[in-house]
């Protein structure tokens, strides 16, 4: 059984403050993969980062970081800086390797005030 | 690359009606898939394509959906006698094989009355 979480359902911040979205999931796969997707009000999801089990690395593009750590299972991400353009709801997806479908998080809506 | 694209972008029905959704994938992209998301969900998978082949669908494609990928690039989506609870959006998004990266489309949103 494959099972993400993400416990934040809203989340605002003022312009500028960093933030920290959390995603923990569960599957009994050894090799999977785990990805990041945001949804503006437009409703088109945009493809931000795919991690594979093997990487445990922290990857960091521009203000956003993303934190993968299997001991926990969890792979958070932050935005530094926060803009108003960063307002949208945000999706932690999970997949078995072999599989071709991505399981989702229920989200976590982000509200950058200006 | 003008990105995966859907249409209609937004569909009003009766119960009972047929309604059929378009979804054109990423040119070079073989791999098609279909999701459903509901108001405050993630997306939930539906079905997946390679080529025109349908490789794979969810407990949650009951008989009243069919889905087709006739020559192996666009694909429909259709709901015969639709119910109030199919009202969500409908979401299309495509890979290259060998690749899990899936590139979505903008989404038809279906509200059935």
């Amino acid at each position: 059984a494959q099972k993400v979480t993400q416990a934040q359902t809203e989340i605002s911040v003022v312009e500028k403050e960093d933030v920290t979205l959390d995603c923990v999931y569960e599957t009994r796969d050894t090799t999977y993969y785990l990805f990041w997707y945001k949804q503006p009000p437009s409703g088109e999801l945009v493809f931000l980062i795919r991690r594979n089990s093997f990487d445990e690395q922290n990857e960091i593009s521009g203000r956003y970081s993303w934190n993968f750590q299997k001991s926990t299972s969890s792979f958070n991400f932050t935005i530094t800086a926060s803009q108003v353009v960063d307002s949208a709801v945000y999706f932690c997806a999970l997949s078995q390797t072999g599989a071709n479908n991505l399981f989702f998080g229920t989200g976590t809506r982000l509200t950058v005030i200006p | 690359d003008t990105g995966v694209s859907q249409d209609p972008r937004h569909k009003i029905t009766k119960r009972g009606q047929n309604v059929t959704f378009r979804c054109d994938p990423i040119s070079e992209h073989n791999r098609l898939y279909w999701y459903r998301q509901t108001l405050g969900q993630g997306p939930e998978f539906l079905t997946y394509f390679q080529n025109e082949a349908q490789l794979e669908k969810s407990r949650l494609l009951s008989d009243r959906f069919s889905a087709e990928r006739p020559k192996g690039s666009f694909s429909t989506l259709e709901i015969q006698r639709t119910e109030q609870g199919d009202s969500a959006m409908y979401l299309c998004a495509s890979s290259k094989t060998g690749d899990n990266e899936q590139f979505f489309g903008p989404g038809t949103r279906l509200t059935v009355l």
